[in-house]
């Protein structure tokens, strides 16, 4: 089956870039989802199909996908960024739908 | 506006079954896959499956094969997963997600709040 792997955990400062990355094999084939979540919530779409953002999320959120590698990048990183973060893909081979183990991101 | 609004919590004892229901409002219920993903306690995000409430077809992960049925009523538009022979490590947040679009490999843009599972004898 396919896996998505994320760093268990990223820390940046304020005002700092935050990169998080989702390695899976030629995930630049498929399209990558990347959801935030707080403790307590569920979790919130902040970038879909590689790079594109939903209505009501900042542009500081981007993301790209190429190769085996995808990258959620927050810019100008604030303290409410705090979360964590997984991506997402649909493997197109078996029709599942597959999570990357998740990246806590912590602003320093 | 879109909403997907969950049952309430549960407490099963192992071996019993569970069934969450997903009351949708302000889109089209019959257009959009509604997946189910759960959260134990401390842990990451699995997908459990997807039900198409136009067909009824499914696609169960093979982790819950034999074990999760995911139905449909399109006249009140709400989703059902049904979870048979609990054990403890089913305990988890349960949510349901509609796409953001029509296909179903499309981002999970809207989430219900989140049902909460207690599996403990």
């Amino acid at each position: 089956s396919y896996v998505l792997t994320q760093p268990p955990s990223v820390s940046v400062a304020p005002g700092q870039t935050a990169r998080i990355t989702c390695g899976g094999t030629k995930i630049g084939s498929k399209s990558v989802h990347w959801y935030r979540q707080k403790p307590g919530q569920a979790p919130v779409l902040v970038v879909h199909d590689d790079r594109d953002r939903p209505s009501g999320i900042p542009e500081r959120f981007s993301g790209s996908n190429s190769g085996n590698t995808a990258t959620l990048t927050i810019s100008r990183v604030e303290a409410g960024d705090e979360a964590d973060f997984y991506c997402q893909v649909w493997d197109s081979r078996s029709e599942f739908v597959v999570f990357g183990g998740g990246t806590k991101l912590t602003v320093l | 506006q879109v909403q997907l609004v969950q049952s309430g919590a549960e407490v099963k004892k192992p071996g019993a079954s569970v069934k969450v229901s997903c009351k949708t409002s302000g889109y089209s219920f019959r257009n959009y896959y509604i997946h189910w993903v759960r959260q134990a306690p401390g842990q990451g995000l699995e997908w459990m499956g997807w039900v198409n409430p136009t067909s009824g077809g499914t696609m169960i992960g093979e982790k819950f094969q034999g074990r999760v049925t995911m139905t449909t009523v399109t006249s009140v538009s709400t989703a059902y997963m049904e979870l048979t022979g609990l054990k403890s490590d089913d305990t988890a947040v349960y949510y349901c997600a509609k796409g953001l679009e029509v296909t179903v490999g499309s981002g999970f843009g809207i989430w219900g709040q989140g049902t909460v599972v207690t599996v403990s004898s």
